[in-house]
């Protein structure tokens, strides 16, 4: 099994650009989520879901948009590159929020 | 709304003990999660606890007091392979499933 992927590794993205961040997992969990990490600090949830068809904001959405259209795939698309987007971001999945999460290796992103 | 406290640094010398603390006010609580997270690494999972008292694997232990909304990882025997940074995260604020981190706590080890 592959656990968590994730693709890019590293993006350079210019202002007002956007694109999408993969994250599929073979491990049949149901939870998925999105976070960034910023230097030195801690993980901020973006969004999460709970099963295809689900999905609902975290703490930082703003600029951000999910879809889970199938129980492997949760991308997360950036619509208008703004520099404050700049960060670290990894997928996770769990089995149920009672559970581990197990992260993806992260996307590093940089938007200038 | 929800804060979780951990202390930004904390620095130990190889073979001794160091205790990271946590604390949390949400306003719900279902569950603690301790991770561990290396230098450019993604986090992995250390320990989970839903009720009080201890929980011991191996040179790591957790401790929960949902009462004082605390928690604490304790790490035994030190080595140079336990710098790293330490997140705590809470799961089920208002039981949405949510799991929200701590800004975690960087453990600096001296030999």
């Amino acid at each position: 099994n592959a656990g968590v992927t994730q693709t890019p590794k590293f993006r350079i993205l210019k202002i007002g650009q956007s694109m999408t961040l993969q994250c599929t997992q073979d491990m049949n969990h149901n939870y998925m989520y999105w976070y960034r990490q910023d230097p030195g600090m801690g993980l901020k949830l973006i969004y999460y879901s709970v099963g295809a068809g689900i999905t609902d904001k975290g703490e930082v959405p703003n600029g951000y948009n999910v879809s889970r259209s199938t129980t492997e795939d949760f991308p997360l698309r950036l619509e208008l590159a703004a520099p404050s987007q700049t960060s670290v971001y990894f997928c996770a999945g769990s089995g149920g929020s009672y559970n581990e999460q197990f992260f993806g290796p992260g996307t590093r992103l940089t938007v200038l | 709304g929800q804060n979780i406290d951990q202390p930004t640094e904390m620095t130990a010398t190889e073979g001794a003990i160091v205790q990271i603390n946590c604390t949390y006010q949400t306003s719900g609580f279902n569950g603690l999660f301790w991770y561990q997270q290396h230098a450019g690494e993604a986090p992995t999972f250390l320990s989970y606890n839903v009720l009080d008292g201890l929980e011991e694997k191996g040179r790591f232990s957790s401790f929960l007091s949902r009462s004082k909304g605390y928690s604490y990882l304790l790490l035994k025997e030190l080595q140079m392979k336990d710098s790293a940074s330490y997140l705590c995260a809470v799961r089920g604020v208002n039981r949405d499933d949510k799991i929200i981190f701590g800004k975690g706590t960087r453990l600096h080890i001296l030999p």
